[in-house]
């Protein structure tokens, strides 16, 4: 059974501040999926990486997914009240398991004005 | 626009009770998943399906059944509820993007057993 390990579970900063988010795995995945979900919704896609070492920016968000492709991150710069939410990674298997993903508990995030 | 929809967004049952949870996607995504979320767990897989007449089991099935018959619908089944079932339950459809296999999510149902 693969296992997607994110860290931390809880983050509450200040505006201004930078965070990173962890997802760690010792499986390998052939694509690494982060997903943002605000409360009474479901989880939005955000990006998708597929390569060891890709590095995808979207605005002040950063991706980076691990050369071994078991690990990712995603850093946020400067945070803003709006980037409060929970952050999902996920992992896609590939092969027989194509379609399916593997999501990591989650990262709860909260920006202070 | 295609979209994904889930109903009702709010249930209370009792236990013992059969419920049915509707989850109609117009996107044409020939695979549909199930998942519940629950704090602390993250999203886990129920029951997903890649295509009409197919179903299969995830890594949370057991009490929990799921048929297709179309490719929009994929209704899950609490054949007999439990108030471990209380959870917040996620309908999704994916489709391969050449590179990766992308979900989309409807807005889930808040499902209480008492």
């Amino acid at each position: 059974t693969q296992l997607l390990e994110q860290s931390p579970q809880f983050l509450s900063i200040q505006e201004g501040e930078n965070l990173t988010v962890y997802c760690n795995s010792s499986s390998v995945f052939s694509s690494l999926q982060w997903y943002r979900q605000e409360p009474g919704e479901g989880p939005v896609l955000l990006v998708t990486v597929v390569t060891g070492g890709e590095v995808k920016k979207l605005k002040r968000l950063t991706f980076q997914f691990g050369d071994a492709r078991k690990d990712s991150s995603l850093h946020i710069t400067a945070a803003q009240p709006g980037d409060t939410g929970l952050y999902l990674c996920a992992g896609g298997a590939g092969g027989t398991s194509y379609g399916k993903l593997t999501f990591g508990q989650g990262t709860i995030l909260t920006v202070h004005p | 626009d295609a979209e994904i929809t889930q109903s009702p967004r709010h249930k209370i049952t009792e236990t013992g009770r059969q419920v049915t949870l509707a989850c109609h996607q117009t996107w044409n995504h020939n695979n549909m998943f199930w998942y519940r979320q629950d704090l602390g767990h993250g999203l886990r897989l129920i029951h997903y399906s890649y295509g009409v007449q197919d179903t299969n089991k995830g890594e949370v099935s057991d009490g929990y059944s799921v048929s297709r018959s179309n490719t929009e619908d994929l209704p899950l089944t609490l054949e007999s509820a439990a108030s471990s079932q209380t959870s917040v339950y996620f309908c999704a459809s994916s489709e391969w993007t050449g590179y990766a296999d992308e979900q989309f999510f409807g807005p889930g149902t808040r499902l209480t057993v008492l």
